[in-house]
């Protein structure tokens, strides 16, 4: 699976969008971006994915640019419950046996008031 | 039900002890996981089974045994752990074919092996 490359960490204002970016330069075309996030001491939480086009889920939307080598994340108005590590994970479909999903440092995103 | 429920949620056992993770699904998932996760670093995976058979072992200490007795059902046994084995332990279920939701992660087992 591609690699990805995520800012350490983030501030936002509650109430604002966060736009969390995210570099997966190398990535194929069967591969498919997935963010998750990890809210302290929980497990972490699927938000959303998309192929090429553009997703949006009562969560977050999430913008893929034309070449696919970076995406962005956006949490539309950031609530101090969305206090958490943001992770970028690039990965294929599955194809009918199990595989990795790999998880790189993220980005630790805090909400201020 | 679209949970992952992992047992108990706290551990503490001593480095000669034998005890056992449970993780449950009842998604029809037929791929279930183990991560384990240490403070303030990333979860890293320790097994994959697939339809109930092993299918990655990331080179994981045998002291660490993984069984998969059916499709719901994960257990991690643990014996004679070390100290620096304290972290929390996640399991995740999954999808085997398409472009699925992605994992389903439980909210894991703290370890502290004393």
């Amino acid at each position: 699976d591609a690699k990805t490359t995520q800012p350490t960490s983030m501030d936002c204002a509650e109430g604002r969008a966060a736009n969390l970016p995210c570099n997966h330069s190398t990535i194929s075309g069967n591969e498919y971006v997935y963010w998750y996030r990890q809210i302290h001491s929980q497990g972490p939480q699927y938000i959303i994915h998309g192929l090429k086009n553009n997703e949006t889920n009562e969560m977050a939307s999430l913008i893929i640019t034309e070449d696919r080598k970076s995406s962005t994340l956006i949490l539309p108005h950031a609530t101090l419950r969305d206090t958490a590590v943001y992770y970028c994970i690039v990965r294929v479909a599955f194809t009918g046996t199990a595989s990795k999903l790999t998880f790189g440092t993220g980005t630790r995103l805090q909400v201020t008031l | 039900d679209t949970e992952v429920t992992q047992t108990p949620k706290h551990l503490v056992m001593g480095m000669t002890n034998k005890k056992s993770l449970k993780c449950e699904q009842h998604m029809g998932h037929r791929a279930m996981y183990w991560y384990k996760q240490k403070a303030k670093k990333p979860p890293e995976l320790m097994f994959v089974y697939s339809y109930e058979k092993l299918s990655i072992n990331e080179s994981v200490p045998s002291r660490f045994s993984p069984e998969c007795p059916n499709s719901s059902l994960l257990n991690l046994h643990l014996h004679a752990l070390q100290p620096e084995d304290s972290a929390l332990y996640l399991c995740a279920s999954s999808q085997v074919l398409g472009q699925s939701y992605g994992y389903t992660f439980g909210s894991g087992t703290r370890l502290t092996v004393v």
